[in-house]
């Protein structure tokens, strides 16, 4: 089984300064996915980062970058230079092979509020 | 057209009601999902079809009944559902199910049952 552990319920950054979102994950698959996706006040996922376990550099989006350290089973998402419209849920999820059911689990969420 | 359409956006019912909630995605996949995401809690998968054939149902009670007709459309029958239901329902879909392919959502259908 999947499980993605998000410790902060909420955080606060100001406009303009970079953020870390923490973000650990626990499977016995060797070979996993791992995702970020924002969740605005309308409801829909977005999807902001993905990175393979096997990518060997971590992966980045524009200002969306991961900081992934395999040993320590922790993905954690920084977003750089935070905008106003950046406020919203973020969810670190998983998609791993086992049992071949490629479930996405997701964690419960960190909600981050950007302050001008 | 946005990627994945959910509607209704809202809906309310009572316990002894029938609705349905309607996905569709424009994005040529062909694995559609439901997910159900409640205050505090993680999203919680339900279903998830590939090709248009289940092949997940996390114990999901049976008072949630999935259609999907063809892969570019998926429906969540309801019926006699409880207060404890009322939760965000999302729709997704992907290119198919592997490690790689990200999931691509709807708005979701916010439903409140009173």
């Amino acid at each position: 089984a999947q499980k993605i552990t998000q410790t902060q319920p909420g955080m606060f950054v100001q406009e303009k300064e970079a953020v870390t979102l923490d973000c650990t994950y626990d499977t016995s698959d060797q070979s996993y996915g791992l995702f970020w996706y924002k969740q605005p006040s309308s409801g829909e996922m977005i999807f902001l980062i993905y990175q393979g376990s096997y990518d060997e550099q971590n992966a980045t989006e524009g200002r969306y970058s991961l900081n992934f350290q395999k040993a320590r089973k922790s993905a954690n998402l920084v977003i750089s230079a935070s905008q106003l419209g950046d406020s919203a849920m973020y969810f670190c999820a998983m998609r791993a092979s086992g049992a071949g059911s490629y479930q996405l689990t997701f964690g419960k969420g960190t909600k981050l509020s950007v302050i001008p | 057209e946005t990627g994945v359409t959910q509607t209704p956006r809202h809906l309310v019912m009572g316990m002894t009601n029938k609705k349905s909630l309607k996905c569709e995605q424009h994005l040529g996949h062909n694995a559609m999902y439901w997910y159900k995401q409640s205050a505090k809690k993680p999203l919680e998968l339900m279903f998830v079809y590939n090709f248009k054939e289940q092949t997940e149902n996390n114990s999901v009670p049976s008072r949630f009944s999935p259609e999907c007709p063809n892969s570019s459309h998926l429906f969540l029958h309801l019926h006699t559902l409880q207060p404890e239901d009322s939760a965000l329902y999302l729709c997704a879909s992907s290119q198919e199910r592997t490690i790689t392919g990200e999931l691509f959502f709807g708005e979701g259908s916010r439903l409140t049952v009173l």
